[in-house]
């Protein structure tokens, strides 16, 4: 079973509407969470990240929320606009030694005109 | 400003050829990765290096072999391509655990095997 769940698996979005993506995880013990961007034919940049003691984290029009408590994170998009079309990958990173880290499936989002 | 490179950005091989897929990354990283990513699967970890000289299993080696004589490089091997090893790989590094584990990724090569 995947460590780090993501869903929806895709969405369609019309531009300009807000969408709110989201990862739930089971890795222990955790050190941090990051949302990575990837367009298309492109490698995967990270968009933010999330450490154990940060609720909410904002970068431009993404807003990245973490509960420690239950294992979830969610990425909203606010005023999508056509760039956004991409898909979304949660990482989270194991505590300890050797960058451990458990990858999501990736949340595919297409905006349209 | 180029970051982590990948060559060749594609390839075509037939069953049983063998390749090496170059990475070169210039922001004098210790940690050096080999993923591929497949649809449905998610990015699943080949091997990776922590250090110029050293090299370690990941998720699924198998079919793979690295190497990593420099530090600034890392060499991913197929001996015997087969049609499973279809997949876009992609490279990465980080500087370890300062940074809380960044990935910096290429922009993939795409190997299709026939």
């Amino acid at each position: 079973k995947n460590q780090v769940e993501q869903s929806p698996q895709s969405l369609i979005i019309l531009e300009g509407k807000n969408c709110t993506l989201q990862c739930n995880y089971t890795v222990s013990p955790f050190s941090n969470l990051r949302w990575y961007k990837q367009d298309t034919g492109r490698g995967p940049v990270s968009l933010t990240i999330m450490t154990f003691s940060e609720n909410t984290k904002s970068n431009g029009r993404y807003t990245a929320t973490l509960d420690a408590d239950t294992k979830q994170s969610s990425l909203h998009i606010t005023a999508s606009q056509l760039s956004d079309s991409a898909s979304y990958i949660c990482v989270v990173k194991v505590d300890g030694g050797n960058n451990r880290l458990a990858f999501g499936k990736g949340n595919q989002v297409v905006v349209i005109p | 400003n180029a970051g982590v490179t990948q060559t060749p950005k594609f390839r075509v091989l037939k069953t049983g050829q063998s390749m090496t897929l170059l990475c070169a990354q210039d922001m004098n990283h210790e940690y050096m990765y080999w993923y591929r990513q497949d649809p449905g699967m998610g990015l699943r970890l080949i091997h990776y290096s922590v250090g110029e000289g050293t090299t370690a299993k990941g998720e699924v080696p198998d079919g793979y072999n690295v190497s990593r004589l420099k530090k600034q490089n890392f060499l991913l091997g197929l001996e015997s391509a087969a049609p499973s090893q279809t997949s876009v790989y992609f490279c990465a590094s980080s500087s370890g655990q300062v940074d809380f584990g960044e990935l910096f990724f290429g922009e993939g090569s795409r190997l299709t095997v026939l």
